[in-house]
């Protein structure tokens, strides 16, 4: 079974700090993805990566980086947390390698609050 | 880019009642079509897709349907049991891509 994992499940931090959040996948997948989930918004696409230290803007960027030194790694950065990034943060995987796959396998989810 | 609209945002239905989800897509170059359930707690999880060379594709107790030419796809759910419970979104992606757009979610609640 696939398995993604993400660091915390809650996490609270202040204005200002910054923030990593990390996801990490089993199943040697190629490319990894990270959302934001808000109500009544769905899922909106952060950033992804196809391959290690290669990633690609999503529909929502602004205000975060993310870095894959690794292939198994995906890491997401708020350099300065702001109240407007209060959200449920997914991270997900896709496509083992050699096998091209549209299924994407998630984590269970970081709920970031900042105050 | 992609829109995918999807409705109802909030369904509720009675154990054994069969429940529809909706999804309509704007790009018609779109060719692989998921649908995913999260439930509480957890990460969406994948529980049907059909691809468009395909009308039909059933599991069980769901099914998805697809529309090419009105760009509308549908998850079909009968006999609902409690368990089916959840947040269910429809996607649509064009071949090649592995980029996703998904719709905005139904919470669906099966009253037992």
């Amino acid at each position: 079974d696939v398995k993604v994992t993400q660091s915390s499940r809650y996490l609270v931090k202040r204005t200002g700090e910054k923030v990593f959040l990390e996801c990490v996948q089993d199943m040697d997948h190629e490319n990894m993805f990270w959302y934001r989930q808000d109500p009544g918004l769905g899922l909106r696409l952060i950033y992804f990566s196809y391959d290690v230290k290669m990633k690609e803007k999503g529909d929502i960027p602004e205000g975060y980086s993310v870095s894959r030194e690794k292939k198994e790694r995906f890491s997401l950065i708020l350099e300065s947390a702001s109240t407007n990034q209060t959200s449920m943060y997914l991270c997900a995987s896709s496509s083992p390698a050699g096998v091209p796959s549209y299924e994407q396998y998630f984590g269970p989810g970081t709920r970031l609050t900042v105050t | 880019g992609e829109n995918v609209e999807q409705h109802p945002s909030t369904l509720s239905v009675q154990e054994g009642d069969s429940a529809v989800i909706k999804c309509t897509y704007s790009d018609s170059a779109s060719n692989y079509f998921p649908w995913y359930k999260q439930e509480l707690g957890k990460g969406p999880q994948l529980i049907i897709d059909i691809r468009s060379n395909v009308g039909e594709k059933k599991d069980q107790r769901i099914a998805v349907t697809l529309n090419k030419t009105a760009k509308h796809f549908s998850l079909h759910i009968t006999e609902t049991q409690p368990e089916d419970s959840a947040v269910y979104f429809c996607a649509a992606s064009k071949g090649g891509s592995y980029i996703p757009t998904f719709g905005r979610g139904t919470s669906l609640i099966v009253h037992p």
